[in-house]
């Protein structure tokens, strides 16, 4: 079957740095991605990783390494407006997008 | 503001009522989508609409049926619903199903079941 797997919820401070993992097992791959999701509002696209390695954009970077079935999502400089919930979407053969749960992520002053 | 629009917001209606869930793109997209988004769950993707012909229905109940006249516009009609089926409803756009381009969401429609 495929499956994500990914932390309910993480807490971090205002100008630290946080990882939030994913792993994953799709029928076949073909990238994946990481979305934003504030409290009541539309996921918003963040990162597409489909090569393995490291992307970085701006505070944001996403790793992924295709082998271990592994990325996680890297945020810079926290700031508050950070706080919300972060998707990890893997790509399977059919070309969709399967979800996880999500990571709530919180940041304190 | 993603180009993708959702009427309307928020809904309310009874088990034996009928309504319709309306989403717009203005991003010349050729792919849309109905996901449901239940509180901490996973998003789960309902259907694909591509250049207009149905391509994905993920086992969901009859009493959900979609419409999608042209590229721009897809909706989703409401009928017989059940308590369970209260959740936010998303619709999403695409350059084309198939393929791994980002989807672009619009705001959603929280649906009550009463």
């Amino acid at each position: 079957g495929q499956n994500i797997d990914q932390p309910t919820e993480m807490t971090a401070t205002e100008g630290a740095i946080v990882q939030i993992n994913c792993t994953y097992q799709t029928s076949g791959f073909n990238g994946l991605f990481w979305y934003q999701q504030h409290a009541g509002e539309a996921p918003t696209f963040l990162s597409y990783n489909v090569l393995d390695g490291l992307e970085e954009k701006g505070r944001f970077s996403s790793f992924l390494s295709r082998s271990k079935g592994y990325s996680y999502l890297l945020l810079k400089e926290l700031q508050m407006k950070d706080s919300a919930s972060y998707l990890c979407a893997p790509v399977d053969s059919n070309y969709q997008l399967i979800w996880g749960a999500g990571t709530k992520l919180i940041i304190k002053p | 503001e993603t180009g993708v629009t959702q009427t309307p917001r928020h809904l309310v209606m009874g088990m034996t009522n009928k309504k319709s869930l309306k989403c717009e793109q203005h991003l010349g997209h050729n792919a849309m989508y109905w996901y449901k988004q239940s509180a901490k769950k996973p998003l789960e993707l309902m259907f694909v609409y591509n250049f207009k012909e149905q391509t994905e229905n993920n086992s969901v109940p009859s009493r959900f049926s979609p419409e999608c006249p042209n590229s721009s516009h897809l909706f989703l009609h409401l009928h017989t619903l059940q308590p369970e089926d209260s959740a936010l409803y998303l619709c999403a756009s695409s350059q084309e199903s198939g393929t791994p381009y980002e989807q672009y969401f619009g705001p959603g429609t929280r649906l009550t079941v009463t």
